[in-house]
C-alpha cells in the first residue's frame, strides 16, 4: 500500500514567521507531488505542484522535493493568520490501468497566531 | 465562471435509504473523481472516470455506485449497503493524467 505521511500537528507559528510543513512518501516511482490547502469545513484547493528535485517558489510559498530521500516540504514565508488551515500533501501513484491516482496524506494543521 | 458544482451541500438520510449526490463541471475536464473524507483521515478515492461511459473503482467503492453519461456530470449514489455513510464527500475533476485536481465545495451526508 502506497503511503504518504504527514505530522498531524497542529504546527503553531507566530505571524511573520516561516512555517515548514513536511511530507514523506513510500513509492519510489512517484513523479508528481502536490500541496493542497483546506480550510475548516471547506474543500481542498491546489496551492503548489512540483515535479523535479529542488525548490519551486510561488509568492510566499516554496515547495522542496528530494526524491532520493522521498521527502517533500512546503515553506510558507511571512505567515499570516489567513494561512491557518490544514495542508494536504498528495503524491501520484500508478494503477495497472495506467491511471495516475493521487494518494493523500492526512494533512498537517497549521495555526498562525497574530 | 468555470468550476465544479456539487449538490446538495448538506443531506440527511435515514438508514436503508439510497441517496444521490450531484456533481457537474464546466471546465471541460476529461477525468472526474469522488473522494470521501472522514475526521482525522486523508481523502480516500471512491470512484473515478477518465472518459464518458467508463469508470473505475477506487479504494473504497463498496456500497457506492456512479455513472458517467455526460462529460460534465458524475453523480454518486450512496446505497443502503454502505455501512458507515456519514462523511464529507468531495467531487473533483482534472485534465487527463494530471494530479492538479479542482474540487467542488463538497456534500456533507449525515445518516440519522
Amino acid at each position: 500500500q502506497k503511503e504518504v505521511e504527514q505530522n498531524s500537528g497542529p504546527l503553531s507559528v507566530p505571524e511573520g514567521a516561516i512555517a515548514s510543513l513536511n511530507c514523506t512518501y513510500s513509492d519510489r516511482v512517484s513523479q508528481s507531488f502536490f500541496w493542497y490547502r483546506q480550510y475548516s469545513g471547506k474543500s481542498p484547493e491546489l496551492i503548489m505542484s512540483i515535479y523535479s528535485n529542488g525548490d519551486k517558489e510561488d509568492g510566499r510559498f516554496t515547495a522542496q522535493l528530494n526524491k532520493a530521500s522521498q521527502y517533500v516540504s512546503l515553506l510558507i514565508r511571512d505567515s499570516q493568520p489567513s494561512d491557518s488551515a490544514t495542508y494536504l500533501c498528495a503524491v501520484n501513484g500508478f494503477e495497472n490501468t495506467g491511471f495516475q491516482k493521487l494518494v493523500f496524506g492526512t494533512g498537517t494543521r497549521l495555526l498562525v497566531s497574530p | 465562471d468555470g468550476g465544479i458544482t456539487q449538490s446538495p451541500k448538506y443531506l440527511f438520510r435515514k438508514e436503508g435509504q439510497n441517496v444521490t449526490l450531484s456533481c457537474e463541471q464546466n471546465l471541460n475536464h476529461d477525468a472526474m473523481y469522488w473522494y470521501r473524507q472522514d475526521p482525522g483521515q486523508g481523502l480516500r478515492l471512491i470512484y473515478y472516470s477518465q472518459i464518458v461511459n467508463d469508470f473505475q473503482k477506487g479504494d473504497i467503492a463498496e456500497g457506492y455506485s456512479v455513472s458517467r453519461e455526460k462529460k460534465e456530470s458524475f453523480p454518486l449514489t450512496v446505497t443502503s449497503a454502505q455501512k458507515n455513510p456519514t462523511a464529507f464527500y468531495l467531487c473533483a475533476s482534472s485534465p487527463l493524467k494530471s494530479g492538479e485536481l479542482f474540487f467542488g465545495e463538497g456534500s456533507r451526508l449525515t445518516v440519522l
